[in-house]
């Protein structure tokens, strides 16, 4: 399958910090990119889509200002959590969703994920 | 009502048994479903796609009910290695909707 890497893959940080984390898909483009949010225990809440040239839709109950999308080219998406608190220490994944060439109904609607960021916020 | 509901589990099977998972999607026009695993701190990865006619990779089972809008996951001959979170996915639109996922442990 695809593969989609995800940097830094761990980071700890004062509260007040802001920290970018990198989305990559690597061997294909992804027009779409989604990020996700996970708590202990919990399931992956999808946090917003990002769109390649366009703003990403975010979803109700995320706060836009706080957490920065930009997806400045197909194979790569960002998201950076501004003056991140304790409160915001959580696994995120993105996603890409494969659009390529192969033609196949499968490969077009499934998603591939990166290995997480865990951020833990002092 | 949430989009995808799944039993949280957790389920605690001995090694060999046969278990099977239940989900239910409240989108009729919903396209496509997924089973995903997702180990322990890991990111989830496929499983498998579910088929409208039903599909088997092994010992794992994927079935489709739309009329009553729900998707199941069969597991036979269940091994240790196949302890983890089973998460439901179904995509709508653009949009893919997760389950919070079945905790299952295979005891030896």
């Amino acid at each position: 399958g695809a593969v989609v890497s995800q940097h830094p893959s761990w980071v700890i940080c004062k509260s007040g910090t802001s920290v970018k984390i990198e989305c990559r898909s690597l061997d294909f483009q992804a027009t779409t990119m989604f990020w996700y949010r996970q708590f202990p225990k919990q399931s992956l809440m999808l946090m917003a889509t990002s769109n390649e040239g366009s703003k990403a839709t975010y979803e109700q109950g995320v706060e836009k200002d706080k957490f920065l999308i930009n997806h400045a080219s197909l194979t790569l998406s960002t998201l950076t959590v501004t003056s991140a608190h304790p409160e915001d220490s959580s696994f995120y994944i993105c996603s890409a969703r494969d659009q390529g060439t192969s033609g196949t109904l499968f490969t077009y609607n499934e998603q591939f994920f990166g290995p997480g960021t865990r951020l833990t916020v002092l | 009502r949430k989009e995808v509901e799944q039993d949280p589990g957790p389920f605690n099977v001995p090694e060999g048994a046969t278990v099977a998972f239940n989900c239910t999607y409240s989108n009729s026009a919903s396209q496509s479903f997924f089973w995903y695993r997702q180990d322990c701190r890991k990111e989830p990865k496929l499983l498998m796609s579910v088929y409208s006619s039903g599909n088997e990779d092994g010992r794992f089972t994927a079935q489709l009910n739309r009329a009553s809008q729900y998707i199941s996951l069969l597991i036979r001959d269940s091994k240790l290695s196949d302890s983890a979170t089973y998460l439901c996915v179904v995509k709508a639109g653009n949009q893919f909707y997760f389950g919070t996922g079945t905790s299952l442990t295979v005891i030896p």
